[in-house]
């Protein structure tokens, strides 16, 4: 069963305007992450974030996590044509690796 | 490094068939893991290593098998296709206990069962 579900499946917006997707998860996390699926091919880490950590940016990305209602969001400001991509979140539960992922949100960025 | 690969980019089997989906990475991570991507339903985790000559099931095992010899290698095994198995496949590694756990995907493979 799918750990964590996106919201929402499919967000369509214009270059310069900021993307926000969410991410809601059903049990304790060791760490939760974020990553972008580009068509066709294979998946590519984004962001980490911790069970401890409340935010954490990198670049045009930043992640909030909230454990007391489990979820999670992730803003990309100043979003780009080339942002266009799926993505998914993936929890950690237990020992670490093992990633549970959820459905994914579709962006698309338009010029 | 060439980082996480995987053969073959396409396959089609026919139901009944067998067939072995390569995987290997040359980052010296302990863990990798074979998923596979149906549309609207994200990634599931089919079986895992955290090592050499250790694996473990996923959330999807059934019809598969998977072994681990060496640190680089981890094939999928698919012992009878069924059309249900059609789907992408990706196969991923990281580092294990405490480093990073940041997964690194290969570019997958496209089967179809038919």
């Amino acid at each position: 069963s799918q750990q964590g579900e996106e919201d929402p499946q499919a967000l369509s917006i214009q270059e310069g305007e900021n993307a926000t997707m969410n991410c809601s998860y059903k049990t304790s996390i060791n760490n939760l992450q974020w990553y972008r699926q580009n068509s066709g091919r294979g998946l590519v880490h984004l962001i980490l974030i911790r069970s401890n950590e409340r935010e954490k940016h990198s670049g045009r990305l930043r992640v909030t996590l909230d454990t007391s209602k489990k979820s999670s969001s992730l803003l990309i400001t100043a979003s780009r044509a080339a942002d266009t991509a799926s993505y998914f979140c993936a929890t950690s539960t237990g020992g670490g690796n093992k990633l549970t992922f959820g459905t994914g949100t579709q962006l698309k960025v338009e010029l | 490094n060439a980082g996480v690969t995987q053969t073959p980019k396409f396959q089609v089997l026919k139901t009944g068939q067998s067939m072995t989906l390569q995987c290997a990475q040359d980052m010296n991570h302990e863990y990798m893991s074979w998923y596979r991507q149906d549309p609207g339903m994200g990634l599931r985790l089919i079986h895992y290593s955290v090592g050499a000559g250790i694996t473990d099931q996923g959330e999807v095992p059934n019809g598969y098998n998977v072994s681990r010899s060496t640190t680089e290698d981890f094939p999928l095994r698919l012992l009878s296709a069924a059309p249900s198995q059609t789907s992408v496949y990706f196969c991923a590694s990281s580092y294990a206990r405490d480093r990073s756990y940041e997964q690194y995907f290969g570019p997958g493979t496209r089967l179809t069962v038919t």
